[in-house]
């Protein structure tokens, strides 16, 4: 079955650059989306089409691909963006949603 | 203002079934493909079910083995989830998802979710 991999944990200190990866076996054609998810709280969509960013989400977000992994970083990182980050694809018939296993961003 | 207000969470024994809400506002309901997605306890998200706008494309995740069952009601706005023999790994915050507008596989809104508890 298809799968995406991300890192459990990221650690980095204010004003630093995270990288989560995202990894997966789909065609480089496929979309990837990221949702950021803070304690208690619903999802929210951070990343559409692997790069673009919807409005009201900070500059500071920005979305990569090489491959079949995909790249969220977060430049300048605030002590607001500690959350969950999710990535999500389709799979190859695109009728079955995918999320990666998530990954715990931490701000030191 | 959009909003999606999940309901009929609760704590129910294994082997039982339970019935899920999610009532919409502040768009075309009866546009928009709409999704179940839930999170079990300290977990991540997993994707349960996607009902088109004209229920007419269905899809649910192989793991559900026919268990759950997603209608809607674009009348009264509102999107459903029949779940039957529920097992204790059903256990998880369930929430209901739009479809958003720029590729049609993002998830653009969430509701807060409901609880589901299947334990004995």
């Amino acid at each position: 079955s298809y799968e995406l991999t991300q890192p459990p944990s990221v650690s980095v200190s204010p004003g630093q650059t995270a990288r989560i990866t995202c990894s997966g076996d789909a065609s480089p054609q496929q979309y990837a989306y990221w949702y950021q998810q803070k304690p208690g709280q619903a999802p929210v969509l951070v990343i559409y089409k692997v790069s673009e960013r919807p409005s009201g989400i900070p500059e500071r977000f920005s979305g990569s691909r090489s491959g079949t992994t995909v790249t969220l970083t977060i430049s300048g990182v605030q002590a607001e963006d500690e959350a969950d980050y999710y990535c999500q694809s389709a799979d190859s018939t695109g009728n079955n949603v995918i999320f990666g296993g998530g990954t715990k961003l931490t701000v030191l | 203002e959009v909003q999606l207000v999940e309901s009929g969470g609760g704590l129910v024994k294994p082997g039982g079934s339970l019935r899920l809400s999610c009532t919409a506002s502040g768009f075309d309901f009866s546009a928009y493909t709409m999704n179940w997605v839930r999170q079990a306890p300290g977990k991540g998200l997993e994707w349960v079910s996607s009902i088109n706008s004209g229920s007419y494309f269905i899809y649910y995740a192989d793991s559900l083995k026919g268990r759950f069952t997603v209608s809607r009601d674009n009348a009264k706005n509102s999107l459903f989830l029949e779940m039957s023999n529920l097992r204790v790994e059903d256990t998880a915050v369930y929430y209901c998802a739009r479809d958003g507008p720029f590729t049609g596989e993002e998830f653009d809104y969430w509701g807060q979710g409901t609880l589901v508890t299947v334990s004995s």
